[in-house]
């Protein structure tokens, strides 16, 4: 079946960087676009960033553009967001969602917690 | 990129049939029919119920079905039961085509009195 495993959450001073991964399972990991989102504590969701199959397509929410890079390793079926210049606001669950066809966000992660507190 | 517009909060008894409506704008609701609905337990991942407007995925309630004219979306859940009692949230791409940004509506929070 279908897994999506992220790790890399953890608390991280306002300004510091941080690294999530995805561990993909249960489907093949090359031919699907990939996005995460977050969801701050007792908030809605928000999309953050989608990336291509191939990874040759990426696109970000303004709320993170400059910040953080979506990135893909299809030899190790792997997901990654590189997280930058953290802020308070960025205290988030981290979702890593697959996309299949008109369906935004498929499959879900449990997700991954970042809090972002000095 | 600004989320879409959905009412924070519905209520409704046992057996009663709700809307929740969904506004974007001609730059993404309006110029797409990939909208999808989200329900959302305490707790608990998101489960998609609603997908290219008026699907539903495989496993959904057939008491949930969505519609959309112009820039507004509605999710309906008829027959209203306790275990309906969650958050829903539209989701809409944005461009510059399919495959590119999706935004969020703020979510709604649905009450079975």
């Amino acid at each position: 079946q279908v897994q999506l495993v992220e790790s890399g959450g953890g608390v991280v001073q306002p300004g510091r960087s941080l690294r999530l991964s995805c561990a993909a399972s249960g489907f093949t990991f090359s031919t699907y676009a990939l996005n995460w989102v977050r969801q701050a504590p007792g908030k809605g969701l928000e999309w953050v960033a989608i990336i291509s199959y191939d990874g040759s397509q990426i696109y970000y929410a303004d709320s993170v553009e400059g910040r953080f890079t979506i990135s893909r390793d299809n030899s190790k079926n792997t997901l990654y967001l590189q997280m930058n210049s953290l802020r308070a606001e960025d205290t988030a669950v981290y979702y890593c969602v697959r996309r299949v066809g008109g369906i935004p966000f498929d499959y879900w992660g449990q997700g991954t917690l970042v809090t972002v507190s000095s | 990129q600004s989320a879409l517009t959905q009412p924070a909060s519905v209520s409704g008894s046992p057996g009663q049939s709700i809307t929740i409506s969904c506004t974007g704008t001609s730059s993404d609701l309006g110029s797409y029919n990939f909208l999808s609905w989200y329900q959302q337990h305490p707790g608990k991942v998101p489960k998609l119920i609603i997908y290219e407007v008026t699907k539903r995925p495989s496993g959904a309630s057939n008491r949930f079905s969505g519609s959309k004219s112009g820039n507004t979306a509605s999710l309906t859940i008829s027959g209203l039961q306790a275990e309906d009692e969650a958050d829903y949230y539209c989701c809409s791409y944005a461009g510059p085509s399919t495959f590119g940004h999706v935004v969020i509506g703020g979510g709604t929070k649905l009450t079975v009195l």
